[in-house]
């Protein structure tokens, strides 16, 4: 079945940088477009930044344009997200998610990133 | 950016009652490519969302067919035609039509009375 597992969050000072994984497994990850979207505890949604499966186009929510690189390793099966210049307001669970019929049909655990001094 | 708007934000729902949850955009739906990319997400307490319905009416694998999604254009209804335990747990829709960026919805709060 699809697996998706996220790693790499923790706590961090405003200013400072932090690179999540997503490790998938389960189907062909190299056919699929995949997402990251995030969520502060205990509130809503909010969708970060995407990647097409052949790694040609990326997208990324205005909020952290600039800030916040996606990419993947299709040989690893492992989708990425390197996080710089971080401020309190990235702090959220971060989940990846497999995208099909132009949504997100599978979600990881998510990894909790909180950016505080 | 695509406005969502869930009606209502909480939903207390006694046991084997049905359940409706209202979603509205800020604007048509309506893709180019004729499809309309509303879906509908439940997070049940201390979980990762699990999507429910996708292009508005169609239930995922294993999803309970008490979950039904209708609606067309700019408005969206999710329905538990009789709502069970399990069910507990916020209800998100979303756009897949105007991206980037996906939209949420503020989710509605369904509960047992």
């Amino acid at each position: 079945q699809v697996q998706l597992v996220e790693s790499g969050g923790g706590m961090v000072q405003p200013g400072g940088s932090l690179r999540l994984s997503c490790v998938a497994s389960g189907f062909i990850f190299s056919n699929y477009d995949m997402h990251w979207i995030r969520q502060v505890p205990g509130k809503g949604l909010e969708w970060v930044s995407a990647l097409w499966n052949d790694g040609g186009n990326e997208n990324y929510a205005d909020s952290v344009k600039g800030r916040f690189t996606i990419s993947r390793d299709n040989s690893k099966n492992t989708l990425y997200l390197q996080m710089n210049s971080l401020r309190a307001e990235d702090t959220a669970i971060y989940y990846c998610a497999k995208d099909s019929h132009g949504s997100a049909d599978h979600w990881g655990q998510g990894t909790l990133v909180t950016v505080s001094s | 950016d695509v406005v969502m708007t869930q009606s209502p934000l909480s939903l207390p729902v006694t046991l084997g009652q049905p359940a409706s949850i209202s979603c509205r955009s800020s604007q048509s739906l309506v893709h180019s490519d004729g499809n309309t990319y509303l879906n509908w997400f439940q997070q049940r307490p201390g979980q990762s969302p699990r999507r429910l319905i996708y292009k508005v009416s169609n239930r995922d694998s294993g999803v309970p067919d008490r979950f039904s999604g209708s609606g067309s254009g700019t408005d969206f209804t999710l329905k538990i035609s009789g709502v069970e335990a399990e069910d507990v747990g916020v209800y998100f829709c979303m756009q897949g039509t105007h991206w980037p960026p996906w939209t949420f919805g503020q989710g509605t709060k369904v509960e047992i009375k």
